[in-house]
């Protein structure tokens, strides 16, 4: 079956670094995909991989481990802005898209 | 850059009448991905099509139907509806998902509530 897990809630402080971390299993692998969602809001591309290692995009890091089924977010210098929901996911073998339960990061002043 | 459109974007119904919601992908993309989510839940896919063929089918009820026509527009159709069928509907478009790292880019989302 499909299965990817991620912790349901994080806070930080404003300006600090926090990861989050998303593990998988599913049937086939063609790439792991985060996406940003507030609230009531459609879900908004953030980082893609599909090889092993870190990709940066400004203030957003994504890091895969194909063979351990890993993957994390890494967020810089947060902002208040930031407090969102953060969703992983993966596109299987089928090339459809399995997201995660979300984490909800919560950035405080 | 033009978005994926979704109309309308509130829909109220009654419990068994029937709800038709629609999608129009950005220029060029040729797949349509139908989401579910309900409140504080992750997106559940429904359906997906490619050049206007069902390409998978995730957890969509029977008394829903889906297709995408010849201009690549979808249209959901959702019957005898249900209380729980109360969410936010999702369309989102892509290039051809055989190409790797094609994203799926997503709509503003339809708010059905059923009373």
């Amino acid at each position: 079956g499909q299965n990817i897990d991620q912790p349901t809630e994080m806070t930080a402080t404003e300006g600090a670094i926090v990861q989050i971390n998303c593990t998988y299993q599913t049937s086939g692998f063609n790439g792991l995909f985060w996406y940003q969602q507030h609230a009531g809001e459609a879900p908004t591309f953030l980082s893609y991989n599909v090889l092993d290692g870190l990709e940066e995009k400004g203030r957003f890091s994504s890091f895969l481990s194909r063979s351990k089924g890993y993957s994390y977010l890494l967020l810089k210098e947060l902002q208040m802005k930031d407090s969102a929901s953060y969703l992983c996911a993966v596109r299987d073998g089928g090339q459809n898209f399995v997201f995660g339960p979300g984490t909800r990061l919560s950035v405080l002043p | 850059a033009a978005g994926v459109i979704q109309s309308p974007r509130h829909l109220i119904k009654e419990k068994r009448e029937t709800a038709t919601l629609k999608c129009y992908p950005i220029p060029r993309h040729d797949t349509v991905y139908w989401y579910q989510q309900g409140p504080g839940q992750d997106p559940q896919f429904l359906i997906s099509f490619y050049e206007k063929m069902q390409s998978d089918k995730g957890s969509i009820p029977d008394r829903f139907s889906a297709q995408q026509f010849s201009d690549y527009h979808s249209e959901l159709n959702m019957s005898s509806l249900e209380l729980g069928d109360s969410a936010l509907y999702f369309c989102a478009s892509s290039l051809d998902p055989g190409t790797l790292g094609n994203e799926q880019f997503f709509g503003p989302g339809t708010r059905l509530t059923v009373l």
